[in-house]
């Protein structure tokens, strides 16, 4: 049971470039997360899905786009990195009304 | 704009001592109430969730809600060297929409 699991770990990238976080959580949890964490800024809702086959925008979406791909797997893209999307990427996932958030272990990212 | 204010610390305590850790949120409809715990390098884990107003003990974490005054807090009795990390209060008012503070760093002195 590995829980909640993330791909890349680490990954650097120039300005303009794409990628996709991959997450993927066997818990059979209905609702899946994409959070950024940022130095005083506090972990940050970017989109979230309550149930497979619906999405909805969190706190700061912009410049994201996400996937549910199926019930274990949430996908988050990033159609042209910017400098300003540098930060460390959590991936979350919780039964229905996400008392229990179980965190995956984060993706590092770089846009030089 | 929904706003969970936490003192950022660092706080430091003895060890066996107890750990007073706040958090005050502006959302008057806010229903659920977390605390998670994360150590540096890692991701958050959850400790304690409350709903209703007033303590909740788990152990030696014992969590308080006072909804009038918007404000939660977090005592963590017998303090080891363990609870080292960065606690953070969460809040949300729809069971999907979660609002993170920015954490509180804590320090257990051996």
């Amino acid at each position: 049971n590995a829980g909640v699991t993330q791909t890349p770990k680490f990954q650097v990238l120039k300005t303009g470039q794409s990628m996709t976080l991959q997450c993927a959580q066997d818990m059979n949890h209905n609702s899946m997360y994409w959070y950024r964490q940022d130095p005083g800024m506090g972990l940050r809702l970017i989109y979230y899905s309550a149930s497979e086959g619906t999405t909805d925008k969190g706190e700061v979406p912009n410049g994201y786009n996400v996937s549910r791909l199926n019930k274990r797997e949430f996908s988050l893209r990033l159609e042209s990195a910017a400098p300003s999307q540098t930060s460390v990427y959590f991936c979350a996932s919780s039964d229905v009304g996400g008392a229990d958030q179980y965190f995956g272990p984060g993706t590092r990212l770089l846009v030089l | 704009q929904k706003e969970v204010e936490q003192n950022s610390g660092p706080l430091s305590v003895p060890e066996g001592a107890i750990a007073s850790l706040n958090c005050t949120y502006s959302d008057r409809g806010s229903q659920s109430f977390f605390w998670y715990r994360q150590y540096s390098g890692k991701s958050p884990e959850l400790i304690m969730f409350i709903y209703s107003n007033g303590d909740k003990e788990d152990g030696r974490f014992t969590a308080q809600l006072n909804k009038a005054s918007q404000y939660v807090s977090l005592l963590i009795r017998d303090s080891q060297p363990s609870d080292s990390a960065t606690y953070l209060c969460a809040v949300s008012n729809t069971g999907n929409q979660f609002y993170f503070g920015t954490g509180t760093s804590l320090t257990v002195i051996p």
